[in-house]
């Protein structure tokens, strides 16, 4: 069965300094991962799919197979960034998606 | 971006009743909607999956005849917790899949507590 893991349940650094939020997955196939992220009193919402290699709020994250990590990164931390972060992977079954497997996130504190 | 609603956002019940709770796309038609749980200060678990039209796919250990999936149309899927105790409680998310990117979008979750 597949897994994610997220060593951090806690990571606090200052604004302006990088953030790199770690996430490693355990699936012998092909997945597709996730980031998303739940502010305040708010829903999850997706960040980023590692398929559109898209930046967001300048968030990037890059597959690494070799590693099976996914490791979210931005260089210079707002304040807004603050929030709690989940790394997720989903397992394509029979041609359709399927439902998502979570870590279990980290929550991300942006000091001034 | 696409919505997804739950009603109601929050319950409380006695222990042996039953529980409905819906989730609707509001401005996409879903054929596949999931459902999550989320214990205090854990991730969420997929419960199950639901399709529209079809029996709902569920994950192992959790009691299909306890917790009771209808996906009845493509906007509109309800989990029914039937004969609800108190280990029952617990905040309950679904999401919808759009058709075209299936990416998953979240409802904002139900907060179900059994007394």
């Amino acid at each position: 069965a597949q897994r994610v893991t997220q060593p951090e349940k806690l990571l606090s650094v200052f604004k302006g300094a990088p953030v790199e939020l770690k996430c490693n997955y355990s699936y012998s196939g092909s997945p597709e991962l996730f980031w998303y992220v739940q502010y305040s009193r708010q829903r999850l919402q997706l960040l980023l799919r590692h398929i559109s290699r898209e930046s967001i709020k300048g968030f990037t994250a890059d597959l690494n197979k070799g590693e099976t990590s996914f490791h979210l990164k931005k260089p210079f931390a707002q304040e807004e960034d603050s929030a709690m972060y989940y790394c997720a992977l989903s397992v394509r079954a029979g041609g359709g998606a399927d439902g998502l497997t979570f870590g279990k996130g980290t929550h991300l504190i942006i000091q001034p | 971006g696409a919505v997804v609603s739950q009603h109601p956002s929050r319950v409380i019940c006695k222990s042996g009743t039953s529980v409905k709770i819906e989730c609707r796309s509001l401005d996409f038609q879903a054929t596949t909607m999931f459902w999550y749980r989320q214990f205090p200060k854990q991730s969420l678990m997929l419960m199950a999956t639901s399709n529209e039209g079809s029996k709902a796919t569920y994950e192992q250990g959790v009691e299909k005849d306890k917790f009771l999936i209808n996906h009845a149309s493509l906007t509109l899927s309800t989990l029914t917790v039937t004969s609800a105790h108190p280990e029952d409680s617990s905040f309950y998310i679904c999401s919808a899949r759009e058709p075209v990117g299936e990416t998953q979008y979240f409802g904002p979750g139900t907060r179900l507590l059994v007394l």
